[in-house]
């Protein structure tokens, strides 16, 4: 089955700084790739995916790219702010007979320092 | 708020108690999915709903697990003769014939 790997485990920066949080996959038949952002007793909250056609996808400071060849996705968080500070889980998906089921990384704590 | 709602939130009971959690999925998503949540870890899938059917079962899912979703809408999560080992955060998500699925806040539950 699909093994997802999220590194790094936690992220310390400072207001203003990026974060980058890098996860890579082992089936190559996953197409779908979707981020979310978990606080502190609630359940994830999606942020932004992306499927296997596209190479990267923004939305305003939150972008991702995926590199199908590699088998490695990525999330990059510009201009961080206080309120992005959670933790982050990357996720793949195979679709097809898998039924869209998601495979999680083991999860990124960040802390974005004022 | 996705749309997504849980109940109860939070749950405490003693080892061999049997617990059940519901699930509100989002109006008219057709799919719907449990998921479990330990700590510090990402969620782990249990099982697959598509309108009423269960299609598809977790080996994570033991014969005291038992999900059901009767009229294709809500659906409920029984745990029986639960053990310490089944403390988690038990996760519903839902999605309509697409990827992206839309958590829930979760049911918390505490095995003594």
């Amino acid at each position: 089955g699909e093994n997802v790997e999220q590194h790094p485990s936690t992220l310390s920066v400072q207001e203003g700084d990026s974060a980058v949080i890098k996860c890579t996959y082992s089936d190559s038949a996953s197409n779908y790739f979707p981020w979310y952002k978990q606080e502190l007793g609630k359940g994830p909250q999606l942020i932004i995916d992306i499927r296997s056609n596209v190479g990267e996808k923004k939305d305003q400071r939150i972008a991702v790219t995926l590199n199908k060849t590699a088998k490695h996705f990525s999330l990059h968080i510009t201009e961080t702010q206080p309120e992005d500070s959670a933790v982050y889980f990357c996720a793949a998906s195979a679709g097809g007979t898998s039924y869209g089921k998601l495979t999680f990384g083991q999860g990124t704590i960040l802390t974005v320092h004022p | 708020d996705t749309g997504v709602s849980q109940d109860p939130r939070h749950k405490i009971t003693k080892r061999g108690q049997n617990v059940t959690f519901r699930c509100d999925p989002i109006s008219e998503h057709n799919r719907l999915y449990w998921y479990r949540q330990t700590l510090g870890q990402g969620p782990e899938f249990l099982t697959y709903f598509q309108n009423e059917a269960q299609l598809e079962k977790s080996r994570l899912l033991s014969d005291r697990f038992s999900a059901e979703r009767p009229k294709g809408s809500f659906s409920t999560l029984e745990i029986q003769r639960t053990e310490q080992g089944d403390s988690a955060m038990y996760l519903c998500a839902s999605s309509i014939s697409t990827d992206t699925q839309y958590f829930g806040p979760g049911t918390r539950l505490t095995v003594l």
